[in-house]
């Protein structure tokens, strides 16, 4: 059962557009994360947010930014994109702002750049 | 920092084979545990967590067991099937702070009828 929804499924653009990615669960948690995968499978954080909080933001580019209207969507713009953002994000949430809670993943999307 | 090894980068079984998946992390605080799961297409799925030395945390078959002094948490499974075939990551999580999880590089198994 689906309950960290993702769009778009696919995305694919050219380098220096804007995109913007959406995330929302419907699972009433209070955290909400960016993961990005690359193509060999490798998986790090980008954001996470608590309660519309940034609780943690790792060294990732200016250009990638996160927007939260509430505590159960969590988007990801990306200002102007390049060759090496190439790659599957993934949006999680999990129920506390603790890294031993499980963690609940959206199908991702994969954005291909140009 | 903190940092997940898993030593198999690809593992290729036939069914019924055992499964043996090694992880091994570096923390300087009592991390918990995990071991997660990618099919294809699909985000990773949690499968289990342990949190203190000596925990076993099982589902599905699979099984590790939190072993604080040689710093490991090897997943196994006794007998897999071609529905196994996936990604599977070990992580880990600090106790304190919300920091997201910290993964391992993944190891693809391939289960062939």
């Amino acid at each position: 059962e689906t309950a960290v929804f993702q769009t778009p499924n696919y995305h694919v653009t050219q380098v220096g557009n804007e995109v913007s990615f959406n995330c929302k669960q419907t699972l009433g948690h209070d955290t909400m994360y960016w993961y990005k995968q690359d193509s060999k499978k490798l998986l790090k954080i980008m954001f996470s947010y608590n309660n519309k909080q940034l609780i943690v933001n790792e060294t990732v580019p200016r250009r990638f930014s996160p927007q939260s209207s509430d505590k159960a969507h969590l988007n990801l713009r990306i200002k102007s994109v390049e060759p090496e953002d190439s790659a599957v994000y993934l949006c999680a949430s999990s129920k506390a702002g603790t890294s031993y809670a499980e963690q609940f993943f959206g199908p991702g999307t994969r954005l291909t750049v140009l | 920092g903190d940092s997940v090894t898993q030593t198999e980068g690809q593992v290729a079984l036939s069914e019924e084979d055992f499964l043996t998946i090694h992880c091994n992390y570096s923390a300087s605080g009592y991390p918990a545990l995990f071991w997660y799961v990618q099919y294809p297409g699909e985000g990773p799925q949690f499968l289990f967590r342990a949190s203190r030395d000596k925990e076993k945390g099982s589902s599905r078959g699979f099984e590790a067991t939190y072993d604080k002094g040689t710093t490991s948490f090897h997943l196994r499974k006794a007998s897999v099937q071609e529905s196994d075939s996936a990604v599977y990551y070990c992580a880990l999580g600090e106790r304190q702070g919300g920091r997201a999880l910290i993964f391992g590089t993944g190891t693809t198994v391939s289960v062939s009828p």
